[in-house]
Formats: C-alpha cells, sequence, structure tokens
C-alpha cells in the first residue's frame, strides 16, 4: 500500500464548478500538508500548505485536513480553465527531504 | 530570475549509454533533490544532499549517481542507462529549516532510453 493515495482522474469539469480534490494517507507522523500545481511540461509550484488539521483559504482555493480520517482536500471555487492542471498533495513529517508525493489528480476546466 | 534550471531539457540513448544531467539553482538554498516522475506513480525522490559535498539516497536511488561539489550545482549521473530509466527528471531545492520544506522544481528533464 501506498503511503499516500490519489486518484489520478482526469477530472473534467465546466467553468465556474466547484472542484474537490483529495487524497488519503497510511502514516500518522505527516504533520504538514501541501499541494502542488503543475502545468503541462513544467515543473510542480507549491499551491497551499496547512499544517496539522484544520481548514485553509487563499483566494478561491480551500486546503483542509482530517487527521483522524488521515484526508485531505483541495477545494477550488468558481473553477477557471486556467486552472486546469495536474494537482499533487504531497505531506512529510517535517523537513523537505521526506516530502512524499501523491500520483496527481489531472484536471481539465471547460469554458 | 532563473530560480532551478535543468539541462538537458531532452535526450534520447541508448541502452547502456551513460549520461549526466545537470541541476543549477541560484537561490542559495542548501537542500538539493532529484525526483523521477511517471504516469501514476508520482514524484519519487532518487537522491538529494543537505549541502556542498553532502548526498543521500531516497525512494529509488539504484541505477543512479550524484554529486554537489558546488552549492549551486546538484548532477545526476546515469551510468547505464536501461529502458526503465525512461522518465521525467525533475530537480527541486528548497531552504534549509524550512518549516514546509517548500520544494522549488525546475521544468523538467525528459529522458527516453531505447
Amino acid at each position: 500500500q501506498k503511503e499516500v493515495e490519489q486518484d489520478p482522474g482526469p477530472l473534467s469539469v465546466p467553468e465556474g464548478a466547484i472542484v474537490s480534490l483529495n487524497c488519503t494517507y497510511s502514516n500518522s507522523a505527516f504533520q504538514y500538508f501541501m499541494w502542488y500545481r503543475q502545468y503541462s511540461r513544467k515543473g510542480p509550484e507549491l499551491l497551499m500548505y496547512t499544517y496539522s488539521s484544520g481548514n485553509k483559504e487563499d483566494g478561491r482555493f480551500t486546503a483542509q485536513v482530517d487527521k483522524s480520517s488521515k484526508y485531505i482536500s483541495l477545494f477550488i471555487r468558481d473553477s477557471q480553465p486556467s486552472d486546469s492542471a495536474t494537482y499533487l498533495c504531497a505531506m512529510s513529517a517535517g523537513g523537505g527531504f521526506k516530502t512524499i508525493f501523491g500520483a496527481g489528480t489531472r484536471l481539465f476546466v471547460k469554458a | 530570475n532563473a530560480g532551478v534550471t535543468q539541462t538537458p531539457k531532452f535526450r534520447v540513448l541508448k541502452t547502456g549509454q551513460s549520461m549526466t544531467l545537470l541541476c543549477a539553482q541560484d537561490m542559495n538554498h542548501e537542500y538539493m533533490y532529484w525526483y523521477r516522475q511517471d504516469p501514476g506513480m508520482g514524484l519519487r525522490l532518487i537522491h538529494y544532499s543537505v549541502g556542498e559535498g553532502t548526498t543521500a539516497k531516497g525512494e529509488v536511488p539504484d541505477g543512479y549517481n550524484v554529486s554537489r561539489l558546488k552549492k549551486q550545482n546538484f548532477l545526476l549521473g546515469l551510468e547505464s542507462a536501461a529502458p526503465s530509466q525512461t522518465s521525467v527528471y525533475f530537480c527541486a531545492s528548497s531552504y534549509r529549516g524550512g518549516p514546509t520544506g517548500e520544494l522549488f522544481f525546475g521544468e523538467g528533464s525528459r529522458l527516453t532510453v531505447l
């Protein structure tokens, strides 16, 4: 079993839809939870991070962490075609070199 | 404002050939990493370095070697390429001691081994 599980999609939604992306994990030592966005043929870029449980909001993006269920989510409100990308969840117990990535979910937002 | 630069961006090798991927960062980061990205597998850590002159194995180190002779550079070598090493390779760097360990990635190097 992988430490981090993420549905690879693809997920296709119309412009303006609310998008929900999710990951589950098995290692209870994870404390830092991140979402990276990767455009086609580019490197991943950090979108949001959350420490421990709770919610964090940044514009149209909301990250949620439920440590009791070992489940994290990224919500995108009012999705735009420019949001079309692969979203990778990532988590660590601390320190960049022990970051574990999910497989990534490909998202397509249709105009 | 270069950030992390990888060369070459594309390469085709024959089985058994050798090559070196070069990563350069201009952010004065202590930590540098090499990942490979394969469909359905996500990013997997090959080797990493926590400072000049140091290297360590990651999750999938077999068949690869690395060197960090200068702080700003991290080299990934394939001594005898195999088709299983066909992948997209990403170099990344991060600040030492950053709480999230935010990774800054290059744009990737696409390697095909025939």
